[in-house]
C-alpha cells in the first residue's frame, strides 16, 4: 500500500516571500500522479498542481511549482511570492492509476499561514 | 467543467438518529465518485467509491453505508449514528475522460451530539 508523509504539521511565511512543504511517499509503482490539494478556511479541497511520474519535468501553476525527485520519493511545493489568501491547509496525495479505481491516498497536511 | 454539488453543508444530529448525505454532479457522464471524511486536524480518509449505479466499494468497516441510485448521484447513509461519526464529508468525482485528477465538492460538516 501506498503511503504519503508530510513532516511539517504547521509553517509560517511573511507575504510575499517564498515557502517550501515537504512531502514523501513510499511506492513500488513505476507510473503513478502526485497532487498538492489546498483546504482554505472555508474547507472546500482546491486542486493546485499535478504531477505525472513518468514526466520529469517539474510542474508548475503560475506561482506554484514542484520539486519532483522520483528515486527520493520526494514531492515538494514551492509557492513564489506568498499572499495571504493563500493561507491554508495543504495536502499532498498519490494516485496509482489503472484498473478502474483511482483512489487517492493523501498525506496529514501541512497548515501554512502567510503573515502580513 | 464539472460542479459537485453536497447537501447539507451543515447537519446536528443526536446519536442513534439517521443519516442521508446527498452528492450530485453536473457537468460530465459515468464519473468515478468517492466519499471522504476528514476529522478534526487530520487528512482525508477513503470510506467509499463508486464507479458505475449500484457499483459501492468500500474501504473502511464502519457504521455508514453508501448506494449510487443515478449515475451522477451518490448518497451517504447510516441508520443509527455515532459520536465517532462527527466529521467533516467530502464528496469527489473524477470525470470521463480525466480518471487521474478528482474535484471535490464542499463539503458537509457532521456534528453528532
Amino acid at each position: 500500500a501506498q503511503t504519503v508523509t508530510q513532516s511539517q504539521p504547521e509553517m509560517s511565511v511573511q507575504e510575499a516571500e517564498t515557502v517550501t512543504l515537504s512531502c514523501t511517499y513510499d511506492t513500488s509503482e513505476n507510473n503513478y500522479y502526485l497532487f498538492w490539494y489546498k483546504q482554505p478556511p472555508s474547507r472546500q479541497m482546491i486542486l493546485v498542481i499535478r504531477q505525472e511520474a513518468y514526466k520529469q519535468q517539474n510542474a508548475t501553476e503560475n506561482r506554484f511549482s514542484v520539486n519532483f525527485q522520483k528515486a527520493a520519493k520526494s514531492f515538494s511545493l514551492k509557492i513564489s511570492d506568498s499572499q495571504l489568501g493563500d493561507t491554508a491547509m495543504y495536502f499532498c496525495a498519490f494516485m496509482k492509476p489503472g484498473g478502474s479505481n483511482y483512489k487517492l491516498t493523501f498525506g496529514k497536511g501541512t497548515l501554512l499561514t502567510v503573515n502580513p | 467543467s464539472q460542479t459537485i454539488h453536497q447537501w447539507p453543508a451543515t447537519l446536528v444530529q443526536p446519536v442513534g438518529s439517521p443519516l442521508s448525505l446527498e452528492c450530485t454532479v453536473e457537468g460530465t457522464s459515468n464519473p468515478n465518485l468517492y466519499w471522504y471524511r476528514q476529522a478534526a486536524g487530520r487528512g482525508l480518509q477513503l470510506l467509499f467509491y463508486s464507479v458505475g449505479i449500484g457499483q459501492i466499494s468500500s474501504e473502511v468497516p464502519q457504521n455508514l453505508s453508501a448506494s449510487r441510485p443515478q449515475d451522477r448521484q451518490f448518497i451517504l447513509s447510516s441508520k443509527k449514528l455515532l459520536l465517532s461519526d462527527s466529521g467533516f464529508y467530502l464528496c469527489a468525482s473524477t470525470p470521463q475522460g480525466s480518471r487521474n485528477i478528482q474535484y471535490f465538492g464542499a463539503g458537509t460538516r457532521l456534528s453528532v451530539l
